[in-house]
């Protein structure tokens, strides 16, 4: 059974980098997509973006130039970083599989979340 | 951007009782070299991740109970729950991944009235 667990400090200072690490087991994280998706306190879900295996990646429009995706096969893990956080980035951030190969498929498996709030 | 809109944005039905969800999507997601909607469903619990119930706009994932199905095409798409359960209480949303940026409603709330 795959599993995501998305791991990195639960509190940021505004102005910092958010760093999260998303480590897949029960799998491979090869020939995979996979994204990152981020929910603030009690409202809907937002897709930040997604990286495959081999690197290419896709970004929302709206977090472009403040993201970075990176993979690392050997230790089956991928990574977020958001510079320059703000209090609008709190929010509780999942690692997602694309269920197959193509980044135009749906996320089959989810990490349980992690709360990232941005506080001085 | 594919806007995706859900109605309504909440529901109190009894239990037993056959529960609608409605998603639009401001453009098709109806991919016509396949004959496929790029439309999935998911059922989010307090505290928990979201949870696929449907994709391809009606295929239900494996483990999911019958009394969920999906229907629909190109921007109008629909999600049933046939009897409701008090284990249904949940937000739901659409999905589309036909286009990035994948794009989500903005969530169902479903209550048990």
């Amino acid at each position: 059974q795959v599993q995501l667990q998305e791991s990195g400090p639960g509190l940021v200072k505004p102005s910092e980098t958010l760093s999260l690490t998303c480590t897949v087991s029960g799998g491979s994280i090869i020939s995979y997509y996979w994204s990152w998706i981020r929910q603030p306190p009690g409202k809907g879900l937002d897709w930040i973006g997604y990286i495959s295996y081999t690197g290419s990646t896709n970004y929302n429009p709206s977090l472009r130039s403040r993201v970075t995706m990176s993979v690392d096969t050997s230790k089956n893990q991928f990574s977020l970083n958001l510079s320059s956080v703000t209090a609008a980035d709190t929010a509780v951030y999942y690692c997602a599989r694309h269920e197959t190969s193509n980044w135009d498929s749906f996320f089959d498996y989810w990490g349980q979340g992690t709360l990232v709030t941005v506080s001085s | 951007d594919i806007v995706m809109t859900q109605s309504p944005d909440s529901l109190a039905m009894s239990l037993g009782e056959r529960a609608t969800i409605h998603c639009k999507s401001s453009q098709s997601v109806l991919y016509s070299s396949n004959n496929k909607n790029f439309l999935a469903w998911f059922q989010q619990k307090p505290g928990q991740p979201p949870k696929l119930l449907i994709y391809w706009a009606s295929t239900r994932e494996s483990g999911v109970p019958d009394r969920f199905s999906g229907s629909g095409s190109g921007t109008d798409f629909t999600l049933t729950i046939s009897s409701l359960q008090a284990e249904d209480v949940a937000v739901y949303y659409c999905h589309q991944y036909y286009s990035t940026p994948h794009t989500f409603g903005q969530g169902t709330k479903l209550e048990i009235k």
